[in-house]
């Protein structure tokens, strides 16, 4: 199985500035015979469901604001939020979908400082 | 409104069995892969089982397989979780989702005797 680490655990981070989780997955997530990184970010927050904000690695899903960015390659990622608003308090999770069993990072929490 | 919803969570007693739910409407169900993903309380998203169009393949996590069944009835826009020999490590919010953009507000299953 691909074991999806995040860190930090929890990130602590004033109102307008930039946060940045990362996460690093066991073995290679890119899936050969479309070119594409299968990695996705979502957002939850408390008593709903998960929210998709990024797949393909750095492809934002319709809607999401810009403010959020993902990026990287073949075993290291990074999801960005280059200016934090009281909205984004929430749980943020990377997840592979490569290959079966497809596996989620443990979850940052982003939090106001 | 392009939407999924999951019924049929409860009480279950350690070896019981529950059948869940969800209907999809405002899409395209029949050419949509879909998912099962849970959260067990104060964890984080575990994904559960994978079906894709037609019901052509399956796949498990290693958690589940051979005690839960994913399945699908096009005709009908419902996909199903068919969950037997539950143990209490099972108990959580179960999401339907379409493959990665679309997830319901999930059903609560309680393994307890």
């Amino acid at each position: 199985d691909i074991v999806m680490t995040q860190s930090p655990d929890s990130l602590p981070v004033s109102l307008g500035e930039r946060a940045t989780i990362t996460c690093k997955s066991s073995q290679t997530v890119l899936y050969s015979s479309q070119n594409k990184h299968f990695l996705a970010w979502y957002q939850q927050k408390p008593g709903q469901p998960p929210k998709l904000l990024i797949y393909s690695a750095s492809t934002r899903e319709s809607g999401v604001p810009d403010r959020f960015s993902g990026s990287g390659s073949g075993t290291d990622f990074t999801l960005t939020i280059t200016s934090l608003q009281a909205e984004d308090v929430a749980v943020y999770y990377c997840q592979q979908y490569a290959d079966v069993p497809w596996t989620f990072g443990q979850g940052t929490k982003v939090e106001i400082k | 409104e392009v939407k999924v919803v999951e019924s049929g969570g409860g009480l279950v007693q350690p070896g019981g069995s529950l059948r869940l739910s969800c209907v999809a409407s405002g899409f395209s169900f029949s050419t949509s892969e879909m998912n099962w993903v849970r959260q067990a309380p104060g964890r984080g998203l575990e994904w559960v089982a994978h079906i894709t169009t037609s019901g052509r393949r399956l796949y498990y996590a290693d958690s589940v397989r051979g005690r839960f069944t994913i399945s699908r009835d096009d005709s009908k826009n419902s996909l199903y979780l068919q969950m037997d020999s539950l143990r209490a490590e099972d108990t959580g919010v179960y999401y339907c989702g379409r493959y990665l953009d679309l997830w319901g507000q999930g059903t609560l299953v309680t393994v307890s005797s």
